[in-house]
C-alpha cells in the first residue's frame, strides 16, 4: 500500500510569516509530486507541481523535493489570511496508471 | 482545467436505495477518477478510467459501480446505499500534463 504522510496540524502562523508544510511518501518510484489547496467545503485546487529534486518557486509558494529522503515540502512566504486552508500532498504511483495517492492534509490557519 | 461538472451537488437518500452521481467533462481528457473524502481518511480513490469502456478499481471500490460509455461522462452508482457511504464525492480528470488532476465541485451525499 503506497502511503503519503502529512502532519494533520492544525498549523497556525501569524500573517506575514513563512508557513512550512511537510510530506513524506513511501513509493521510491514516484516521479510526480503535487500540492493541492482545499478551502473548507470546496474541492481541491492544484497550486504546485514538482518533478525533479530541488526547489520550484511560483510567487509566494516554493515546493521542495528530496527524492533520496522521500520528502516533499511547501513553503508559503508572506502568509495571508486567505492562505488559510487544508493543503494536500499528492504523489504519483510508479506504474500506477496515472493514479495519485493523497495525504490526509495539513490544516493551515493564518492569523491576522 | 478540464471543466468538470458534478451533479447533484447535494443528495439525501435512504439505505438500500440506488444512487447515481454524475460527472461530465467539457474536454476529451482520457483519465477520469472518482474519490470519496471523509474526515480522518483524506481522499480515497474509488474507481478510475483510462478511456471509454476502460475502468479499474481503486482503493475502496466495494459497493460502487462505474461505467464510461462516452469519454466525457463517468457516472458513479451506489447500487444499494449504506450509511457508511455518507461522504463527499469528487470526480477528477487528468489534464494535458501527465498526472495533474483537476477536480469537480463535489457531491455531498447523506445516506439515512
Amino acid at each position: 500500500q503506497k502511503e503519503v504522510e502529512q502532519n494533520s496540524g492544525p498549523l497556525s502562523v501569524p500573517e506575514g510569516a513563512i508557513a512550512s508544510l511537510n510530506c513524506t511518501y513511501s513509493d521510491r518510484g514516484s516521479q510526480s509530486f503535487f500540492w493541492y489547496r482545499q478551502y473548507s467545503g470546496k474541492s481541491p485546487e492544484l497550486i504546485m507541481s514538482i518533478y525533479s529534486n530541488g526547489d520550484k518557486e511560483d510567487g509566494r509558494f516554493t515546493a521542495q523535493l528530496n527524492k533520496a529522503s522521500q520528502y516533499v515540502s511547501l513553503l508559503i512566504r508572506d502568509s495571508q489570511p486567505s492562505d488559510s486552508a487544508t493543503y494536500l500532498c499528492a504523489v504519483s504511483i510508479q506504474g500506477g496508471s496515472e493514479k495519485l495517492v493523497f495525504g490526509k492534509g495539513t490544516k493551515l490557519t493564518v492569523n491576522p | 482545467d478540464a471543466g468538470i461538472t458534478q451533479s447533484p451537488r447535494y443528495k439525501i437518500t435512504e439505505t438500500g436505495r440506488q444512487v447515481t452521481l454524475m460527472c461530465h467533462q467539457t474536454w476529451s481528457h482520457s483519465y477520469m477518477f472518482w474519490y470519496r473524502q471523509d474526515l480522518g481518511h483524506g481522499l480515497r480513490l474509488i474507481y478510475y478510467s483510462a478511456a471509454a469502456d476502460i475502468t479499474d478499481k481503486g482503493e475502496v471500490p466495494d459497493g460502487y459501480v462505474v461505467s464510461r460509455s462516452k469519454t466525457e461522462n463517468f457516472p458513479l452508482t451506489l447500487e444499494s446505499a449504506t450509511r457508511s457511504q455518507t461522504s463527499v464525492y469528487f470526480c477528477a480528470a487528468e489534464g494535458r500534463a501527465k498526472n495533474i488532476q483537476y477536480f469537480g465541485a463535489g457531491t455531498r451525499l447523506s445516506v439515512l
